[in-house]
């Protein structure tokens, strides 16, 4: 089976910029989750859906983070306007209903300038 | 609330050595322990997991954890390095009541010389 797909895989910006990250989960993974790696630090949960619903976002940073996922299928996470601290690897992964655990995308590196 | 720490941001072995990266954790509950893997320019990759069954898991790659209630310990061993071992090992730890989000250490970077 395809994998979780992740583009761009490098985006640089200039600070105030917008930016859309996608991620595309293998099919049939009603479960979808972001994370976030900024440098130096750990690896941080952002959101988890489920189908189209927003299950659990209590790690997205701000206002300023927008996820969304259409008909349950691919997500996209919207960073607007972009401040240098969102630098970073914004990883995707999905699952099925039940748990067996997650996969990972190859993930996005953000460079906000 | 959950966390985990990984002693050593770096450890450096000779290919062939036992390869030992450490984690422990805290949690409320039983939790579900995890290590994952990433390659350069690739994404995260389970090793393995526990979850409840044996208290030594074997993983991919000649890898094994021993979860150990007492040390609150997950610690990831290997008997032989190789080459092709060396990337940035996470730990991490998640629970059922948190719908399986999971909660990362900082990482370990494992470099392997010939």
């Amino acid at each position: 089976e395809a994998g979780v797909t992740q583009f761009p895989s490098h985006s640089v910006i200039e600070k105030g910029q917008t930016v859309t990250l996608r991620c595309d989960p293998i099919s049939g993974h009603d479960n979808l989750y972001w994370y976030r790696r900024v440098m130096g630090k750990e690896i941080k949960f952002l959101l988890h859906f489920v189908k189209e619903s927003k299950q659990d976002e209590s790690g997205m940073p701000n206002n300023r983070f927008l996820a969304e996922r259409t008909g349950g299928t691919y997500s996209t996470l919207k960073v607007q306007p972009a401040e240098l601290e969102d630098s970073g690897v914004y990883f995707c992964a999905s699952s099925r209903d039940t748990y067996y655990g997650y996969t990972f995308g190859s993930g996005t590196r953000l460079t906000v300038v | 609330a959950q966390s985990v720490t990984q002693l050593g941001s770096h450890v450096s072995v000779s290919e062939g050595a036992l390869v030992l990266l450490r984690c422990n954790y805290s949690s409320s509950v039983p939790p579900y322990l995890f290590w994952y893997v990433q390659y350069p320019n690739q994404g995260l990759q389970l090793l393995l997991k526990y979850t409840s069954a044996a208290t030594l898991v074997k993983g991919i790659n000649g890898f094994e954890a021993e979860f150990k209630k007492s040390e609150t310990s997950f610690h990831l061993t290997k008997p032989s390095a190789h080459m092709s071992d060396a990337a940035e090992y996470f730990c991490a730890v998640s629970d059922q009541g948190s719908n399986y989000k999971l909660t990362f250490g900082k990482g370990t970077l494992l470099t392997v010389n010939p």
